[in-house]
């Protein structure tokens, strides 16, 4: 069946650093991938996704790399900021309409 | 577009009582619906899957009796809690999304108590 691994957290950084949150995939097929954002007390956002190999989704400073040699997906961005604290779930769908398998869910906390 | 509405947002009940909480697609018709149950600092459990039309396919474990999923239009789905005890109390999100479209659109969450 499909899989998703996150990096372990919490993960806690001072405002500017860089983030790198990484996720691995196993999945049969073709999968389309995913990153959402939970903040306190709210559903998810997709934050980005891609949907084949070498494909770079990014929004708002993040970016993550389809990576289909390593099945990897991992996000990063050059420099994060308090408003960035939040918990990042990396997710797949391997056919269209069909369930989501998530990661374990990273939290994020950035600290001024 | 694309946007996902829960109702309520937050419920408190008293033990053994039933929430309804309601999914809606505002503005796009989703032919499939997915409920999420999420507790404390963990990812989320798919609970079931809801087609319009036709019976909801509930994950291993979930009782069906308990979590009465009804899909009745292409932009409403309602998940009832019944006979609502402490344990049930959790963050439950639904999403939507089309056939052909290989994306979820999630609505904001339910906080269910259950006293």
């Amino acid at each position: 069946g499909n899989s998703v691994t996150q990096m372990e957290g919490p993960v806690t950084l001072s405002e500017e650093a860089f983030l790198t949150i990484n996720c691995t995939y196993t999945a049969t097929g073709y999968p389309s991938l995913f990153w959402y954002v939970q903040y306190p007390g709210e559903g998810l956002q997709l934050l980005l996704k891609a949907t084949k190999a070498d494909d770079k989704g990014s929004n708002k400073g993040f970016e993550a790399t389809y990576r289909k040699e390593t099945t990897s997906f991992h996000l990063e961005k050059g420099s994060v900021q308090v408003s960035d604290s939040a918990v990042y779930f990396c997710a797949l769908i391997e056919t269209s309409g069909s369930r989501l398998t998530f990661g374990e869910g990273t939290q994020l906390t950035v600290n001024p | 577009g694309a946007v996902v509405s829960q109702h309520p947002s937050r419920v408190i009940c008293k033990s053994g009582t039933s929430v309804k909480i309601e999914c809606r697609s505002l503005d796009f018709q989703a032919t499939t619906m997915f409920w999420y149950r999420q507790f404390p600092k963990q990812s989320l459990m798919l609970m079931a899957t809801s087609n319009e039309g036709s019976k909801a396919t509930y994950e291993q474990g979930v009782e069906k009796d308990k979590f009465l999923i009804n899909h009745a239009s292409l932009t409403l789905s309602t998940l009832t809690v019944t006979s609502a005890h402490p344990e049930d109390s959790s963050f439950y999100i639904c999403s939507a999304t089309i056939v052909s479209y290989n994306e979820q659109f999630f609505g904001p969450g339910t906080r269910l108590t259950v006293l």
